[in-house]
């Protein structure tokens, strides 16, 4: 098993410019999350799914988007990108079922995007 | 402030030391506690987590719970080399959300 694998690995865009990162999985987990990490300031929760087609918002959602159109894949996009969103940014994925399931979030190796 | 406070360090502690690693909150209502360990770019990893109040021991690690003082902390006996790494605190309502808040991380350097 893969496990949670993110795509791509770095990217460095312009102010302005559009972009999606992918996160998929392969635990047949309900649950999936993006964050954000940030120096000083822990992991934030962007959005997130409690299953496919379901999205929500979390701590830190201004400025992104989300799609969950298959149980396996977690989308977030970025419509216009601001040098604030340069972050390293990490997806996971949980069971949800149970509600002590939720507190073993497996997460990916993450993405690190630099905007200028 | 932030809901979940944690001393970012750095903390650097001789092989064989015992680690105590500390995190403090704001939000009476949060029930589930968890510690995460992060090795250098690596995504984060669950080492334990603790329900309400109490300790819970997992081989060198133990988790403790003080729910009238807001604050948790995590023991790392007989500290190696291997156990270097960003230990961040995490913690959530009851109700299967997900919505994990995290603190700043803790980095430990244990040195040879």
């Amino acid at each position: 098993n893969a496990g949670v694998t993110q795509t791509p690995k770095f990217r460095v865009l312009k102010t302005g410019q559009s972009m999606t990162l992918l996160c998929a999985q392969d635990m047949n987990h309900e649950y999936m999350y993006w964050y954000r990490q940030d120096p000083g300031m822990g992991l934030r929760l962007i959005h997130y799914s409690v299953g496919e087609g379901t999205t929500a918002k979390g701590e830190v959602p201004d400025g992104y988007n989300v799609s969950r159109l298959k149980k396996q894949n977690f989308l977030l996009g970025l419509e216009s990108a601001a040098p604030s969103q340069t972050s390293v940014y990490f997806c996971a994925s949980s069971l949800g079922r149970q509600n002590r399931r939720v507190n073993e979030q497996f997460f990916g190796p993450g993405t690190r995007l630099t905007v200028l | 402030q932030k809901e979940v406070e944690q001393d970012p360090g750095p903390l650097s502690v001789p092989e064989g030391a015992i680690v105590s690693l500390n995190c403090t909150y704001s939000n009476s209502a949060f029930q589930y506690f968890m510690w995460y360990r992060q090795y250098s770019r690596k995504g984060p990893e669950l080492l334990m987590y603790t329900y309400s109040s109490g300790n819970k021991e997992d081989g060198r690690f133990t988790a403790q719970v003080d729910k009238s003082s807001k604050y948790i902390s995590l023991f790392i006996r007989d500290s190696q080399p291997s156990d270097s790494a960003t230990y961040l605190c995490a913690m959530r309502l009851s109700g299967n959300t997900g919505k994990l808040i995290f603190g700043q991380g803790t980095t430990l350097q244990v040195k040879p």
